[in-house]
């Protein structure tokens, strides 16, 4: 039974670079949310998508944007790197908006 | 929005005692209340979560309290193994919906080290 997948596991990228990252959810899940962790602290909400429209955003800048796929996959692309947005990025799918979450192993992303 | 507080920051006890961690929340919408365990370098993994219509649950050697009027809500491990040394993190969500629809916001987490 496979859990949530992401891609890549590590990514280093430059200050202005475009990164995306991927999101596999779990079969038969619907619900899509992307979490930023940054070392030492609990995850922070970016996004959630439901049935594929976006239906929550945290507070992030418009630099971060999504997508959930017709396969309910998604990704997660943020433009104009920051130093700041070196962190962990968590994927979670979930059945529907409102069910337990379940983490996938995160895309370790380092700005330089 | 919601703003969750946890505490302790750190927590050290020997093999075999109990340990509590505690929440607080400040939005009374909340209803959802979820636990997860951090491992080093790995994925949160949900351990129990509660819903506000009931005041505790258990699972095995853990349990979670539910205080809704004082807006606070813990996790007790009892019998602890070194196993259990990781980082916890509780959690609050509307499951209502509304402006927040699924967020669900974090505390600052808990480093548990269990001490053979």
């Amino acid at each position: 039974d496979a859990g949530v997948t992401q891609s890549p596991t590590h990514l280093i990228k430059t200050r202005g670079q475009h990164v995306t990252l991927r999101c596999s959810p779990i079969s038969g899940h619907k619900s899509v949310s992307w979490y930023q962790q940054v070392l030492g602290q609990g995850p922070q909400f970016i996004f959630q998508y439901y049935e594929k429209e976006e239906r929550g955003r945290g507070n992030f800048p418009d630099r971060f944007s999504a997508r959930q796929f017709p396969n309910y996959s998604s990704e997660l692309n943020v433009n104009a790197l920051l130093l700041g947005d070196s962190a962990l990025y968590l994927c979670a799918s979930s059945l529907a908006w409102n069910s337990p979450l379940h983490f996938g192993n995160g895309t370790r992303l380092t700005v330089t | 929005g919601e703003n969750v507080e946890q505490h302790p920051s750190t927590l050290s006890v020997q093999e075999g005692d109990s340990a509590v961690i505690k929440c607080t929340y400040s939005d009374s919408a909340s209803n959802y209340f979820p636990w997860y365990k951090q491992e080093l370098g790995k994925r949160p993994q949900l351990i129990i979560d509660i819903r506000s219509n009931v005041g505790e649950k258990k699972d095995q050697r853990i349990a979670v309290t539910l205080n809704k009027t004082a807006k606070h809500f813990s996790l007790h491990i009892t019998e602890t193994q070194p196993e259990d040394s990781a980082v916890y993190f509780c959690a609050a969500r509307n499951n209502a919906g509304g402006t927040s629809y699924g967020k669900l916001t974090f505390g600052q987490g808990t480093i548990l080290t269990v001490h053979p």
